[in-house]
């Protein structure tokens, strides 16, 4: 069964730095882009991050690009995302979910059940 | 920008068949596009439906489909229950490693 646990969310202040990270279980995890989706309060999903297999490939939305990066340990079957020079709009659950293929298309198949960040003073 | 569209809300009957899409605002979706499709209730974590337009994931009924209808995307669930009531996204793929949600459509059986 696969699994996915979320941790390290929690307030922090504006201009402030965060890392999330993801441990995955029960599949092969280096086979598997990993995304990251959050989701502000009383607002929809946005894909915010994805990460190949390997590590070499990362992408980003334009919202969070040059701010958040996705990082993976394959050895220790776990995605991580670092979160820098955080704003008001960055409050969100964040959700780490597993693609359906090493490539970072085509959607994801399990969900973790997210971790809260709040951004405020 | 290219935005994905979906309808805000919509209702269904009890046993009724209800399509929902998925499209974008500049273009026609397509298989390259991997359409997928996921709900969500209040306070839950998402749950996967669909993916590569009509994979449905593990353990999902089948009476949810997806399909390209002209130029959308579209989910189909036919023998609507109640606790189908729940909000549903889909996600494109727009290429260079990167999707995008729809604003996601609330659907209502009653």
């Amino acid at each position: 069964e696969v699994q996915l646990l979320e941790s390290g969310g929690g307030l922090v202040q504006p201009g402030g730095s965060l890392r999330l990270s993801c441990a995955a279980s029960g599949f092969t995890f280096n086979n598997y882009a990993m995304i990251w989706v959050r989701q502000a309060p009383g607002k929809g999903l946005e894909w915010v991050s994805g990460i190949t297999g390997s590590g070499g490939g990362t992408y980003y939305a334009d919202s969070v690009k040059g701010r958040l990066t996705t990082s993976r340990d394959n050895s220790k079957d776990t995605v991580f995302l670092q979160m820098n020079s955080l704003r008001a709009e960055d409050t969100a659950v964040y959700y780490c979910a597993k693609g359906i293929r090493d490539a970072s298309k085509g959607g994801v198949d399990s969900w973790g059940q997210g971790t809260l960040v709040t951004v405020s003073s | 920008q290219t935005v994905v569209t979906q309808e805000p809300s919509f209702s269904v009957s009890p046993g009724g068949t209800v399509t929902l899409t998925c499209g974008l605002s500049s273009g026609s979706v397509s298989t390259t596009s991997y359409p997928s499709w996921y709900q969500q209730t209040p306070g839950q974590a998402p749950r996967t439906l669909i993916y590569s337009t009509n994979t449905r994931s593990s353990g999902v009924p089948d009476r949810f489909s997806g399909s390209i209808l002209g130029n959308k995307a579209a989910l189909t669930i036919t023998g609507a229950q109640a606790d189908d009531e729940s909000d549903y996204y889909c996600v494109l793929y727009m290429g260079n490693g990167i999707s995008v949600f729809g604003g996601g459509t609330r659907l209502t059986v009653l």
